[in-house]
């Protein structure tokens, strides 16, 4: 079974700093795929950013990016400039490739961005 | 474009009543997932559903729980004699077919608050 681990429940950083959020899974498949999701407290669950397992190229969104290390199994989450409205709950998720596959979650870590 | 709509938005019910919960996927999305979230946890796997067809239910507890995507109409998320630990917020995602893998859309949840 894949497993999600984010050791970091809760992460402090100041307004226009870079903060980054580590997440490691740990899956026996050779195709996947990895996502960050945030929620803030609408509870609304956004997607920040998506890495396929074949693909060495880290993804980047804007002031989001990621480091993938497939070999380590590691997939840690970049903020730059962070800004309030970052704000909120951050979860890393895995899904098998294919068409059928669901997504297993972290427990989360909580980023507040302060003044 | 309406994205994936839930209703109620909150939702109390007594022990030993009923919970239903509705999910409208977004338009020209014919798949369906339902995900649960305990206080302070990251979401859990519970079902997936294409039009008419349970495609898997690995997450659902085996008693009490149910689960429908009808030709015409919402999703519901059926739970029968409620009790406290059933509360929590429940999410519906959809996406369309083969797009799992690009991180489906989720609705704002329901959050259920068993008294």
């Amino acid at each position: 079974a894949q497993t999600v681990t984010q050791s970091q429940p809760e992460m402090s950083v100041q307004e226009a700093e870079t903060v980054t959020l580590s997440c490691t899974y740990d899956t026996s498949e050779n195709n996947y795929y990895l996502f960050w999701y945030k929620q803030p407290p609408s509870r609304q669950m956004i997607l920040v950013i998506r890495q396929e397992a074949y693909k060495q190229q880290n993804a980047t969104e804007n002031r989001f990016s990621v480091n993938f290390q497939k070999a380590a199994k590691s997939f840690s989450l970049k903020i730059s400039d962070s800004q309030l409205g970052d704000t909120a709950m951050y979860f890393c998720a895995h899904s098998n490739g294919g068409t059928a596959s669901k997504l297993t979650f972290g427990t989360g870590t909580r980023l507040q961005v302060t003044l | 474009n309406a994205g994936v709509m839930q209703n109620p938005r909150h939702l109390v019910r007594r022990r030993g009543q009923e919970a239903r919960l509705r999910c409208s996927p977004m338009k020209g999305h014919s798949h369906v997932y339902w995900y649960r979230q305990l206080p302070e946890e990251g979401l859990k796997f519970m079902v997936y559903l294409q039009k008419e067809n349970i495609i898997d239910e690995s997450g659902m507890p085996k008693e009490r729980f149910s689960a429908e995507f009808p030709k015409e109409g919402p999703s519901i998320l059926r739970i029968q004699q409620v009790v406290r630990g059933d509360s929590a917020a429940y999410f519906c995602a959809s996406s369309p077919e083969g797009a799992i893998n690009y991180g489906y859309t989720f609705g704002s949840g329901t959050r259920l608050t068993v008294v």
